[in-house]
């Protein structure tokens, strides 16, 4: 069964650091894979999305995320975060071929930006 | 476009009981899948539709049941509530299987 393992699960950094959360995903097949994004009182939703081509792709709000597929990795990545950027971040993966299968989440990982 | 909406957005249950949970998708989308999420689990998918057709299914019991309808509106049923059924159920919609998905606020289900 595919597993997807978020690293980090609390995060704490100031504003204007960088950031890098790491997503790694056991299956060996094809796939897509996403980032989602909840933000204190409002619904999950969609920061990127990888389903083939350019193995870095950009998302909302200057995120962006790069497949590397030797290393079955979609790593996300902001440059400068900010204070609003605190929420909690999930990294997704689904079979991009094959009969039935398991959309599979991550456990999260908690984002705190300090102002 | 109007987002997923899910009704209710609260229900307390006493053990024993069914409940019915709701969901309508974004206009458009043919598929719409439920999720359980809680602080021990995390988010884990029970089923997803589309076309009225059940096409992919979790590891849950077969108290928990779904259909959607030609609308695409789709309901979650729990039969014979347990106490640890309480969580927050996720209804997310699609444009199609494999897609990105669109979430609603989801339904708190608290079973006492």
């Amino acid at each position: 069964a595919q597993s997807v393992s978020q690293h980090n699960h609390h995060v704490i950094l100031s504003e204007a650091a960088s950031l890098e959360l790491g997503c790694n995903y056991s299956y060996g097949g094809t796939v897509n894979l996403f980032w989602y994004v909840q933000y204190p009182g409002q619904h999950l939703q969609l920061l990127l999305k990888y389903f083939s081509g350019d193995p870095l792709v950009k998302g909302i709000k200057g995120f962006e995320a790069e497949f590397i597929k030797s290393k079955f990795s979609f790593n996300l990545r902001k440059p400068s975060v900010q204070w609003s950027d605190t929420a909690e971040y999930f990294c997704a993966v689904n079979p991009a071929s094959g009969g039935s299968y398991i959309p599979t989440f991550g456990r999260g990982t908690s984002l705190i930006v300090h102002p | 476009k109007a987002g997923v909406t899910q009704t209710p957005r609260y229900l307390i249950k006493t053990r024993g009981q069914q409940v019915t949970l709701s969901c309508s998708p974004i206009s458009g989308h043919r598929s719409v899948s439920w999720y359980q999420q809680t602080p021990g689990q995390g988010l884990q998918f029970l089923f997803e539709y589309f076309s009225e057709t059940q096409r992919n299914k979790g590891n849950f019991p077969g108290r928990f049941s779904g259909r959607q309808f030609s609308n695409s509106r789709s309901e979650m049923n729990v039969s014979t509530l347990e106490l640890g059924d309480s969580a927050l159920y996720l209804c997310a919609s699609s444009p199609g299987l494999r897609y990105e998905q669109y979430f609603g606020p989801g339904t708190r289900l608290t079973v006492t």
